[in-house]
Parts: C-alpha cells; structure tokens; sequence
C-alpha cells in the first residue's frame, strides 16, 4: 500500500520568503503526483500536476518537482504573501487500480505579514 | 463552470438514520471517488468508480455503499449511520489524470 508523507506538519514564515514543502511516498510505481491547496473549511483547489514521465511543473511562484527513483517530491514557493497561508496536500495517482489517489496528510504554511 | 457539485453541505444525522450524499460531475470524467478527511488522518479513499457501471471498495468502505448513477453522478449512501462517520466528506473525479474536488460535505452524527 502507498504510503504518503509530508513534512514538515506545520510550517510558519515571514512575508517575503522562499520556502519548500516536501512529500515521499513509498511506491515509485506512480502515474502522477499533484498538489493541492486547501483552505479552512474548504474543498481541495488542484495547484500544480506532474506526470510520471515529467521532473517539474511550473505556475506563477509555485514549482513542484518529482524524483520518482528516490520519492520524493517537493513544493517551492517563492516570495511567500499572506494569502498563501493554507494547508497543502499532495497526492500520488496509480493507474493500475482505477486511478486512485493517495494523500499526505498535509503541510499548514502561515505566513506571517 | 460547475466542476465537481455535492449535496448537502452540511448535514447532522441521529445514529442509526440512513442518508444518501449526492455528487454529480460536469466534466465528462470516466472516473469518480469519494473520500472522508478527519483530522490528522488526510483523505482516505472509501470507495471509487473507474467507469460507468463499475465501483470499487477503497481503503475505508465499511458503512457506506455506492451507486454510480450514470457518467455524472455518483453517489455515497450510510444506511445506519454511527457517530465513527463524522467527517467531512469529498466526492471528486478525473480522467486519468488530474483530480477535482467538490466542496464538500460536512457530517456531524449524534
């Protein structure tokens, strides 16, 4: 079974930093890995996707990159705001059983103004 | 631009009530999933369609069935529910790539 870790937990910054959040997972077996944010009681908001067959997605200030062999991926947010803060979750697809998908239990970034 | 709706948004069961949660998809997906998320314990997949007609337990089924509907809807049933099933729960749906999410909906049982 694919296990998902993220860390750290809980990350606070200050406004204006650089910063990465980290997720492995134990199965390099994978078809996609794609990283959501999601704010207090609210659903999931796709953030960045990358194939298997990709080492990096970019958009905006966010860029995810993949290492498939040593799995891991992580999540760097450049020039950090306030309205980044939110919990970020990342997920690994597997093709072969119906593209399930399977979560870290999440970073929760504040950033401090 | 619809997405991925579920229904209700919030709802209070007593145990023992049964309910059903509606998700419904406007995106042509194949594929359709339901997940409960509980505190330090991420999403966890209860059951998922790969297509039409198929549905398939996931890591966390017991207590809950499913019915897809048709390509759109695809929806979560708890014939008895029990306080265990509090949660927040997120119906979502992909084709073969990358996945969307519902809003979700937020249980509470007494």
């Amino acid at each position: 079974k694919q296990e998902v870790t993220q860390i750290p937990a809980a990350l606070s910054v200050p406004e204006g930093e650089n910063l990465v959040l980290n997720c492995s997972f134990t199965d390099s077996a994978i078809y996609n890995l794609q990283w959501f944010r999601q704010d207090p009681g609210k659903g999931l908001t796709s953030l960045l996707l990358i194939q298997s067959s990709q080492r990096e997605q970019t958009s905006g200030r966010l860029n995810a990159s993949l290492d498939k062999s040593s799995g891991r991926s992580t999540l760097y947010i450049a020039a950090s705001q306030p309205g980044d803060s939110a919990t970020y979750l990342c997920a690994v697809g597997h093709r072969n059983t119906g593209n399930q998908f399977y979560f870290g239990t999440g970073t929760s970034l504040t950033v401090i103004p | 631009n619809a997405g991925v709706t579920q229904t209700p948004k919030f709802q209070v069961l007593k145990t023992g009530q049964s309910m059903t949660l509606q998700c419904a998809q406007d995106m042509n997906h194949n594929s359709m999933y339901w997940y409960r998320q509980d505190p330090g314990m991420g999403l966890r997949l209860i059951y998922y369609s790969a297509s039409e007609g198929t549905t398939d337990k996931g890591e966390v089924p017991n207590g809950y069935n499913v019915s897809r509907l048709n390509k759109r809807e695809f929806s979560l049933r708890l014939e008895s529910a029990a306080p265990s099933q509090t949660s927040v729960y997120f119906c979502a749906s992909s084709l073969r790539t990358e996945a969307f999410f519902g809003q979700g909906t937020r249980l509470t049982v007494v």
